[in-house]
Formats: C-alpha cells, structure tokens, sequence
C-alpha cells in the first residue's frame, strides 16, 4: 500500500508569509495528488487537484506543485482565514483513497 | 445548489450497529460515486469506502471491511453507512463525500455536514 506523509506536522506563520506544506508518497503516484483544507469543527474543502489545478472560488494564493513521489502546497501571502488543517489525499486506478495525516497552521 | 444533508449524532454501546444517512440534492443522484471518510477526535482524515448509486457497487478500505455495509435508496437519493460491531476507537465524525470523477480528475468536490458517532458503555 502507498504511505502518504506530511511535513511539518503543525507550523506557525505571521500574516503576510509564504507558507510551504510538503507531501510525500512511499512510492511514484504521477500526480494523483489532492489537496484539502478542513477548518475546526467543518468538513474538509478541495483546494488543489491533480497536483497543481486550483478548484473553482478557490484564492489564487494558493499554488500546489510536484509529481511522482514529492509534492508541495504552497500559500504565498497567509491570510488569517487559511487557519487550518491542511491534507493531502491520494488516489489510485482502483478508487482507493489514502490521506496525508495533516498539517496544522495557526498565524503567529 | 449540491448538498449533502448527514443525519445526526448517535451514541452507540460496544458491540452495537450504526446506521449513518447522507441526503443528496441538487444534482442527478446516480451520476456520482459517495465515498465515506472518518475523523476520529484530534485525529486526520481516514477513508472508509465508496459506493456507486448508479449501480450499486462498491469498495470498502480495509481497515473496515467486513464490518461495513454501504448502500443508496435512488428514490429518496439518499446513502448509507452500516457499521457493525462498535468498538470504543470508531468514535469519530462521519462524513459524506462527492466524488468527482472524469478522466483527469478525482476528487471529492461536496461533503456531508459530518455526523458524530459515540461509542461508548
């Protein structure tokens, strides 16, 4: 089974920072690569699929880039609303989905 | 607009069965897979299976397997989730998900309320 990890695991940021979450897959996964952002108490939002393709209504603020094993989402200025938990998400031909065990972002 | 409505929080004693709802409207209920995904308190993300209202079929994670049954009723464009035998650790929000599927892209583009389910003697 493929492992997805995250890094860091919480991050504290001022407003106005370029903020960076990595994604790593256990093995080559091309760019079946999601991201979602779940702020407390809500269910989680798509923010970036297939990588680098940002959903519709989503700031372009946030980017997602990468390929086969490593992947980043990046925020270039943080805002106070993008307080969250962040997670990436995997998919496979088979229609199995794996989650990244998160990021915590909190504004400093 | 597209909603998935969940049915509300249960509690439930060790041993027991749960039975969660997710309403869906707003779209054409067949044309898209529902997938189902936990959250236990504190914890990530943690998918449990899908189901196609189209037909039926169905994948389940492993880690629930067995226990899990996941069904559609087209008439009231509603999805299910059965869980069997509760244990204290599937104490966990329960969301409903969306997946948009085509042949660049899979993802899930709605979710569900979420519903709380306590397992607990």
């Amino acid at each position: 089974d493929i492992q997805m990890t995250q890094s860091p695991s919480s991050l504290s940021a001022y407003v106005g920072d370029r903020v960076t979450i990595t994604c790593q897959a256990s093995q080559d996964i091309s760019k079946f690569l999601n991201w979602y952002q779940q702020k407390p108490g809500k269910a989680p939002k798509v923010l970036i699929y297939d990588a680098s393709n940002l959903d519709r209504g989503v700031p372009s603020r946030f980017s997602g880039r990468g390929s086969g094993t490593d992947f980043t989402l990046t925020i270039s200025s943080l805002q106070p609303e993008d307080i969250a938990t962040y997670y990436c998400q995997h998919y496979n031909n088979l229609r199995q989905y794996t989650f990244g065990p998160g990021t915590k972002l909190e504004i400093k | 607009q597209v909603q998935l409505v969940q049915s509300g929080a249960e509690v439930k004693k060790p041993g027991a069965s749960v039975k969660v709802s997710c309403k869906a409207s707003g779209y054409p209920f067949t044309n898209y897979e529902l997938s189902w995904v936990r959250q236990a308190p504190g914890q990530g993300l943690e998918w449990m299976g899908w189901i196609s209202p189209h037909n039926d079929s169905t994948t389940y994670a492993q880690n629930v397997q067995g226990r899990v049954t996941m069904t559609t009723d087209t008439s009231t464009t509603t999805a299910y989730l059965e869980l069997r035998g509760l244990r204290s650790d599937d104490t966990a929000v329960y969301f409903c998900a969306r997946v948009f599927s085509s042949s660049w892209a899979e993802f899930f583009d709605c979710w569900g309320q979420g519903t709380l389910v306590t397992v607990s003697s």
